[in-house]
């Protein structure tokens, strides 16, 4: 299918352990932006890459890491889950970084 | 870092009515978007508009880039308009990467009664 998918839909882990949410585009958009949202603090940027091996840090990167060897994948990794990271993460992708983001769907990321 | 601010919080609407929802920026931007979140969590791009006028069927979007506001009006609203209305920016010029990628302002939470 077209478009821009996040997997899993919904996730719980336990406090300590690693896990790897992911995304998936398909129309070779150059920019992919990782954001979680929570109440009080919006959408906040975690991680974004301009291309293919290229990314850089955004608002609150602390406890995730990302990699993107291929245009259409941008994974990422929560390296210990920590209940502050309880939280819903977005995934978006866009042609350039000035052109409209497009979302994914979400992950809702339970951490007990 | 650029502040963004929306107004009003919160908006109750009869179906049929018009609404403006407002954003102010602090600092020259060369990227605004709004975004409609709906109901069930789905993030909408509305317009890509660093400055001028869109429109897109009921909805149009104004952006005065110099008096730093961007305006997001809804004509004939309707039930399905219901959600948070996210104004985003991106300080022109922004030199401190990710940290200065699209800011989200706090949202517009819209509710349209039928």
């Amino acid at each position: 299918d077209a478009g821009i998918t996040q997997s899993p839909r919904y996730k719980i882990t336990e406090t300590g352990r690693q896990v790897t949410l992911m995304c998936h585009q398909t129309w070779s958009h150059s920019y992919m932006f990782w954001y979680r949202q929570d109440l009080g603090h919006g959408l906040r940027l975690i991680y974004y890459s301009a291309a293919a091996d290229i990314t850089d840090k955004g608002e609150v990167p602390d406890g995730y890491v990302v990699s993107r060897s291929k245009t259409e994948n941008f994974p990422l990794t929560l390296e210990s889950a920590t209940r502050s990271q309880t939280s819903v993460y977005f995934c978006a992708s866009s042609w350039t970084e000035l052109y409209g983001y497009t979302f994914g769907s979400g992950t809702r990321l339970t951490v007990v | 870092g650029i502040q963004v601010e929306q107004s009003p919080p919160d908006l109750i609407l009869q179906e049929g009515a018009n609404s403006t929802l407002r954003c102010n920026f602090s600092d020259s931007v060369n990227n605004l978007q709004w975004f409609h979140q709906n109901p069930w969590g789905q993030l909408i791009n509305l317009f890509y508009i660093p400055s001028g006028t869109k429109q897109n069927g009921r909805l149009s979007a104004t952006t005065v880039a110099t008096e730093r506001y961007s305006l997001l009006y809804i004509s004939s609203s309707q039930t399905t308009d219901s959600g948070v209305y996210f104004c985003a920016v991106e300080r022109q010029g922004a030199t401190q990467g990710g940290s200065e990628k699209l800011v989200f302002g706090k949202g517009t939470k819209l509710t349209v009664n039928p």
